[in-house]
C-alpha cells in the first residue's frame, strides 16, 4: 500500500450499533487526524494524535473514540451510532513539522439509520 | 471565535483566470492552506503560506496578507479538470486546521 487507506468505503448502520472505521498509513507520519465532512460545512476535526501512544480531542469529539497503538494505525470508534453521525469521514496524516501538509485517505461514507 | 469565510460557488470560463478569496479569524496563526477536492474524492494539498506575499506554483498561485486576515487562490489558464471545490484552512495556535466550507468552482467551456 502507498499513502493512507480507509475501510470500509461505505457503510449503512443501524442506530445504536457500534462501528469502527479503520485507517492505516505507510508513510511513517507521526501525526494522524480524523475529520467529518458534512454538506455546507467545513471539515471538522474529531480526534487527533500527534504521535503513537497519544491522542487528543478535536472540535467535535462527542460520541467518538480513538486509539493509537502504533505509528501506522488510527481507528475511530462510534460506541453507539446516532443518525447525526451520518457523514463522510476522512482520515489524514502529516509528518515532520507541525505545520506540514496533511495527506488524506479516500474517506468512508457512513449512513446511520 | 474561529471563522473561515469563502464564497460558496463561483463560475468561470475555460482558459480564463479566477481568484478565490478567503478571510480567516483564528486563535493564533501558523499558516494558511489551500486544498482541492474533486466531487466524491479526498482533499489534496495545493499550497501553504505563512509569510505575506504571493507563492506561485505553475498555474496556481496563493497570496497571504496576515494583517488583513486574507488569502486568495489564483488559478490561471483554467481547464475543465479544475472544476472542484477549493478549501481554505487556517492553522491555529495549537497547529490544528480550521476549515472553510469550500468554494465550488464550475468551469464552463
Amino acid at each position: 500500500i502507498a499513502g493512507i487507506t480507509q475501510a470500509p468505503t461505505s457503510q449503512i448502520l443501524a442506530a445504536g450499533r457500534r462501528m469502527t472505521l479503520r485507517c492505516t498509513q505507510d508513510m511513517r507520519h507521526n501525526a494522524m487526524y480524523w475529520y467529518r465532512q458534512d454538506l455546507g460545512l467545513g471539515l471538522r476535526l474529531i480526534h487527533y494524535s500527534n504521535t503513537a501512544g497519544t491522542t487528543g480531542k478535536g472540535e467535535v469529539p462527542d460520541g467518538y473514540s480513538v486509539s493509537r497503538a502504533n505509528t501506522d494505525d488510527f481507528p475511530l470508534t462510534l460506541a453507539s451510532a446516532v443518525p447525526s453521525q451520518t457523514s463522510v469521514y476522512f482520515c489524514a496524516s502529516s509528518g515532520g513539522g507541525l505545520a506540514d501538509e496533511q495527506f488524506f485517505g479516500p474517506g468512508t461514507r457512513l449512513t446511520v439509520l | 471565535g474561529q471563522n473561515i469565510d469563502q464564497p460558496t460557488e463561483m463560475t468561470a470560463t475555460e482558459g480564463a483566470i479566477v481568484q478565490i478569496n478567503c478571510t480567516y479569524q483564528t486563535s493564533g496563526f501558523n499558516g494558511l492552506f489551500w486544498y482541492q477536492q474533486h466531487a466524491g474524492e479526498a482533499p489534496t494539498f495545493l499550497s501553504y503560506n505563512v509569510l505575506d506575499g504571493l507563492e506561485e506554483k505553475g498555474r496556481f498561485s496563493s497570496f497571504l496578507s496576515r494583517s488583513k486576515g486574507y488569502s486568495y487562490l489564483l488559478l490561471k489558464e483554467l481547464q475543465m479538470k479544475d472544476s472542484a471545490s477549493y478549501l481554505c484552512a487556517s492553522m491555529d495556535s495549537n497547529y490544528q486546521l480550521i476549515w472553510g466550507a469550500g468554494t465550488k468552482l464550475i468551469i464552463k467551456p
